[in-house]
């Protein structure tokens, strides 16, 4: 069974800044999709950024960047100019490639402050 | 185009009681998934229906069901609730199923309190 980590339950930073956000994966499988998600107080989850797990290349959208290590089964997300929308809970999450169901972190709350 | 709606918003039940909640997919979307977030904590795989068959379970007792009608809309049926199962039940539609390229797309939720 696959499993994700968020080692970081809260973290905050100033406005324009930039931030990191940690997720480390364990599974056997060799091809799979790595996801981040945000979820505003309003609940409503938006994928932020995917990655494909047998591409190289680092995701981005945006002020969104992945930092995908696969040896290491690790997949951060750093957000550049933070702004205050970005005020959420921000969830790691996995599907193999199957993508029967999407295997979740337990959530980074992130604070972005003025 | 309309997102992903799931009905009602907001629900409180005695625990014994059953509940229905109900998602409608996005338009031309043919794959349901259902998840549970108990607050504070990340999303749990209920179940997944593709053209109207179970594609996959998560580990969740016989109490859930869930079914998808010809029109891909879904319903997720909680018997003997207890005060466990208060969570916010959310529903995903993606394309199809059984390819993890495609993306799910979230609703906003029913927020289920058992008393």
């Amino acid at each position: 069974a696959q499993t994700v980590t968020q080692s970081q339950p809260e973290m905050s930073v100033q406005e324009a800044e930039t931030v990191t956000l940690s997720c480390t994966y364990d599974t056997s499988e060799s091809n799979y999709y790595l996801f981040w998600y945000k979820q505003p107080p309003s609940r409503q989850m938006i994928l932020v950024i995917r990655q494909e797990a047998y591409k190289q290349q680092n995701a981005t959208e945006n002020r969104f960047s992945v930092n995908f290590q696969k040896a290491a089964k690790s997949f951060s997300l750093k957000i550049s100019d933070s702004q205050l929308g970005d005020t959420a809970m921000y969830f790691c999450a996995f599907t193999d490639n199957a993508g029967n169901m999407l295997t979740f972190g337990g959530g980074t709350r992130l604070m972005v402050k003025p | 185009d309309a997102g992903v709606t799931q009905s009602p918003t907001h629900l409180i039940k005695t625990r014994g009681q059953h509940v229905t909640l109900r998602c409608s997919p996005i338009s031309g979307h043919k794959s349901v998934s259902w998840y549970q977030q108990v607050l504070g904590q990340g999303p749990q795989f209920i179940f997944q229906y593709y053209e109207k068959e179970e594609r996959g379970r998560g580990n969740f007792p016989d109490r859930f069901s869930a079914r998808q009608f010809p029109n891909y809309s879904s319903e997720l049926n909680v018997n003997a609730l207890l005060l466990g199962d208060s969570a916010l039940y959310l529903c995903a539609s993606s394309l199809v199923a059984g390819e993890g390229s495609y993306e799910q797309y979230f609703g906003p939720g029913t927020r289920l309190t058992v008393t």
